[in-house]
């Protein structure tokens, strides 16, 4: 009940065009869903992230959907970039202070030209 | 802007040898965690810290394992006798306090047990 199940390990999108991550989780205790991008050799850095109170949240050309009752919730990148080649965590968390993450087990993402 | 620091960036290490790996989390932040992530896999909760005593631990967190906040800055973790499998990337992460939920991680250690 823990895991928290990402979608696709790995994605290729032509440059401008728009990613999308998929992420699921059970535990209806969680309510702090953060995204974490990752490059080789370096620690995940926080990108966005939602609560369970908005359906979607968008900084610039990320934006995160949130499906309450599916338990599901997903990352769009518009536009996509050769710089926003990347791994992508999914993770969720029962929020309030000192909570552990969970962690989704992370999409490869390839921008091509 | 603020930031986790972690040294060593690499730690190579032979079997049955302890390490200590050491994070200076963000210096307004109150709650400090140790994750890790085995090459190629996703990352993994160890171990969570607040007001020099652990909150929560995880399976992985065995008796090898111990952490500690030696100082007002620094946070260790300390594996006793080290392992082949204790080979990953270690990151550390703070957050700030208990209604901010962004945590913020390190750039991380490799270590790697021979």
């Amino acid at each position: 009940q823990q895991q928290v199940k990402q979608s696709p390990q790995s994605l290729i999108v032509q440059k401008g065009g728009i990613s999308i991550i998929n992420c699921a989780y059970e535990n209806t205790a969680f309510d702090y869903f953060p995204w974490y991008q990752q490059f080789p050799g370096k620690g995940p850095a926080l990108l966005i992230a939602i609560r369970p109170d908005v359906s979607e949240k968008k900084e610039g050309r990320f934006t995160i959907s949130f499906n309450k009752s599916a338990k599901q919730f997903s990352l769009h990148i518009m536009d996509s970039q050769p710089g926003d080649s990347a791994t992508y965590f999914c993770a969720a968390s029962r929020g309030f202070g000192n909570e552990k993450l969970t962690f989704g087990t992370g999409t490869r993402l390839t921008i091509i030209p | 802007e603020p930031e986790v620091t972690q040294t060593p960036s690499h730690q190579v290490t032979q079997m049955g040898q302890e390490v200590i790996l050491r994070c200076v989390p963000i210096s307004n932040h109150l709650y400090f965690y140790w994750y890790r992530q085995i090459l190629g896999q996703k990352v993994e909760f160890l171990v969570s810290f607040y007001n020099n005593e652990i909150s929560e631990k995880s399976e992985i967190f065995d008796d090898q394992f111990s952490v500690e906040r030696p100082d007002g800055s620094n946070f260790t973790l300390k594996i006793r006798s080290t392992k082949l499998e204790d080979s990953a990337m270690y990151f550390c992460a703070s957050s700030q306090d208990s209604w901010s939920y962004e945590q913020y991680f390190g750039p991380g250690t490799r270590l790697t047990v021979t």
